[in-house]
């Protein structure tokens, strides 16, 4: 079954101290990227790759770190959140070729506090 | 820049209304346009989508057509069922440096009651 898995599904934690969310993908998908989802502001891109070692920017991405070192696997990294950070987050995946037009495919979400 | 805006919710409809929820855009190029659906507690997932001018796309009995005369991609649905109870977000899809990038709207959220 084509899947992306995020974990974990919820998480607090105090403010400074790093945590990583982990996103892994089936499909052989290059393109990956990390949403959070806050009320009244949508989804806002936080970092995007669109293959093995290539990251780049979103529309969000202070406090945040990425890395892509295989295909599959995309994690966020909050190297000393905020509790600004607090919001739900979600890894999506596709395909990256123009030509096909193809839909996002989007994990659970992580609900995540930092207090 | 790119945008889209979407009717402000919550939306409560009874069961067996006709759903509308606007959607109009602002795109540099030629966007793909989609409607995605998040049920409770879940991720977003695709529920329809349009490539191109006039195309209309469909899926569980919601529709939607890409007007590129008036920059919209309308959700409707003619008989909506308390399962459809969920946030809909439109979304854009463009592409950027060899990528597609995608805005998406703030989203609706559709409460329907028995």
């Amino acid at each position: 079954e084509a899947q992306v898995t995020q974990n974990p599904r919820y998480l607090i934690t105090v403010t400074g101290k790093k945590l990583t969310v982990t996103c892994s993908q089936n499909m052989n998908h290059e393109y990956m990227s990390w949403y959070r989802q806050d009320p009244g502001l949508g989804l806002r891109q936080i970092y995007y790759s669109m293959n093995v070692e290539v990251t780049d920017k979103g529309d969000v991405p202070e406090g945040y770190k990425v890395s892509r070192k295989e295909k599959r696997n995309f994690p966020l990294i909050l190297e000393s959140p905020s509790p600004n950070q607090t919001s739900l987050y979600f890894c999506a995946s596709s395909t990256y070729r123009v030509s096909l037009n193809t839909e996002a495919f989007f994990g659970q979400g992580t609900r995540l506090t930092v207090v | 820049g790119n945008s889209v805006t979407q009717m402000e919710g919550p939306v409560t409809l009874s069961e067996e209304a006709f759903l509308t929820i606007n959607c109009t855009y602002t795109a540099t190029g030629y966007p793909s346009l989609f409607w995605y659906v998040q049920y409770p507690g879940e991720g977003l997932q695709l529920l329809l989508k349009a490539t191109k001018a006039d195309d209309k796309g469909s899926n569980k009995g919601f529709e939607a057509t890409y007007r590129k005369e008036t920059t919209s991609f309308h959700l409707e649905k003619g008989s909506v069922q308390v399962s459809d109870s969920a946030v809909y977000f439109c979304a854009l899809q463009l592409n950027s440096g060899g990528y597609q990038k995608v805005t998406f709207g703030t989203g609706t959220k559709l409460q329907v009651i028995p």
